[in-house]
């Protein structure tokens, strides 16, 4: 089944650590996106590639790396892990044409990341 | 990026009762488009929408975007069990979609 996978599927890590968690895509969509989610906050973008090789960040980018080395793959990665990052984390991935994705965003299921 | 409010925040509706969000911004929007995340999972894309006053129906789902391109509602006729979750709206185009911060729909059997 076409779609993404995130990995793990849910985490609790020490304060200090470096986490790195998982996208894989398998739809060649060209854009892909890391949003967290927080109780009353909604979704909020981390970080975003619009294509193999670029990457931008978003809203709340701070404490947050990524990479994009092909189109499969968009990994997130967390330096030093602090307990303000603990929420959960999206992958997504979305196809654009001239302005317009016409199907959405693809979502993963998410990580759940505590961090204590 | 774009800023969008969306309300209401939760919502509470007998099993069989109507219910609308709303999604409402200061500036003219290119698109909106809507999802579902069902709780414990993810958000699923619903619909977009482009054209001023455009209306898009899904079964008991209609979809509205108004005539300048700064709201658009969803509404759910008769409500269903199968209707509870997170009803979210996100607008923006190429790298910069925000979402709104959803409305929260629990049916009551």
């Amino acid at each position: 089944i076409a779609g993404i996978t995130q990995a793990p599927t849910s985490q609790i890590l020490a304060a200090g650590r470096r986490m790195t968690l998982r996208c894989t895509q398998d739809m060649r969509h060209n854009a892909m996106y890391w949003y967290r989610q927080d109780l009353g906050l909604g979704l909020r973008l981390i970080h975003y590639s619009n294509t193999a090789g670029t990457t931008g960040k978003g809203e709340v980018p701070d404490g947050y790396s990524v990479s994009r080395a092909n189109t499969d793959d968009f990994p997130l990665t967390l330096a030093s892990a602090v307990p303000s990052q603990t929420s959960v984390y999206f992958c997504a991935s979305s196809d654009w044409n001239r302005g317009f994705s016409p199907y959405g965003y693809t979502f993963g299921s998410g990580t759940r990341l505590t961090v204590v | 990026g774009q800023q969008v409010m969306q309300i209401p925040q939760y919502q509470h509706v007998q099993e069989g009762e109507d219910f609308t969000t709303y999604c409402n911004s200061s500036t003219t929007l290119s698109n909106i488009q809507w999802y579902k995340q069902r709780p414990g999972g993810h958000p699923v894309f619903l619909i977009q929408l482009v054209k001023s006053g455009e209306v898009k129906k899904q079964k008991r789902l209609t979809f509205q975007f108004g005539e300048a391109k700064k709201n658009s509602s969803l509404h759910i006729t008769a409500t269903q069990t199968t209707d509870v979750g997170t009803y979210f709206c996100a607008v923006g185009g190429y790298q910069k979609v925000t979402f709104g911060t959803g409305t929260k729909l629990q049916v009551i059997p």
